[in-house]
């Protein structure tokens, strides 16, 4: 039972490069997030997509853009990747609103 | 707008009860959630509320809801070294849109 996974799980990049964060979940469910992690904030969600062929901002989209490939891939991209962008990020996916989020096990991005 | 906070550090001793506590101020919020989280790993979800509810309890975890104060707390009954993890509150936001609001997380440390 895979869940949701995630690739890379490290990744680390120098100031300008560009990188794609890979999602994939097989639990058939609508709905994926990013999030990325950093110390004493908690989670911000980056964008999110509802459904298939949707997606919307969240609270911090500056520097990301987004990809619903599918159902089942929900990919994250840096265009430009700068040192503020190092952090833990995290997928994660929901079968419809108000109902449980499984996480993947992150992507620890690393910018110099 | 939305907002959870949270206490940032819990230390207890092996076999004490653990309180962790969280205010949010979405009072629109149907749902409310905590998460955690072991070193190295993604969120696992470990109990949920709805918003009607005052009380819920499973094995060793009690939550309490006051929705009057906006204010959750989630209850360790007989902490174990294997509960020291971060733990998360969350709500779902009031867009409907199934994303959720995440406090900064709480590191709980058990001595032995």
């Amino acid at each position: 039972n895979a869940g949701v996974t995630q690739t890379p799980k490290f990744q680390v990049l120098k100031t300008g490069q560009s990188m794609t964060l890979q999602c994939a979940q097989d639990m058939n469910h609508n709905s994926m997030y990013w999030y990325r992690q950093d110390p004493g904030m908690g989670l911000r969600l980056i964008y999110y997509s509802a459904s298939e062929g949707t997606t919307d901002k969240g609270e911090v989209p500056n520097g990301y853009n987004v990809s619903r490939l599918n159902k089942r891939e929900f990919s994250l991209r840096l265009e430009s990747a700068a040192p503020s962008q190092t952090s833990v990020y995290f997928c994660a996916s929901s079968d419809r609103m108000n109902t449980e989020a499984f996480f993947g096990q992150g992507t620890r991005l690393t910018v110099v | 707008g939305e907002d959870v906070e949270q206490s940032l550090f819990l230390s207890v001793r092996e076999g004490d009860s653990s309180v962790i506590n969280c205010t949010y101020t979405d009072s629109s919020s149907t749902y409310l959630y905590w998460y955690k989280q072991e070193p190295g790993a993604g969120l696992q979800l470990l109990t949920y509320i709805f918003s009607n509810m005052d009380m819920k309890q499973d094995q060793r975890l009690t939550v309490l809801l006051n929705k009057k104060d906006k204010h959750l707390s989630l209850r360790i009954a007989d902490t174990q070294t294997g509960d020291s993890a971060i733990y998360f509150c969350a709500e779902i936001g009031s867009s409907n849109t199934g994303k959720l609001i995440f406090g900064q997380g709480t590191t709980l440390q058990v001595k032995p």
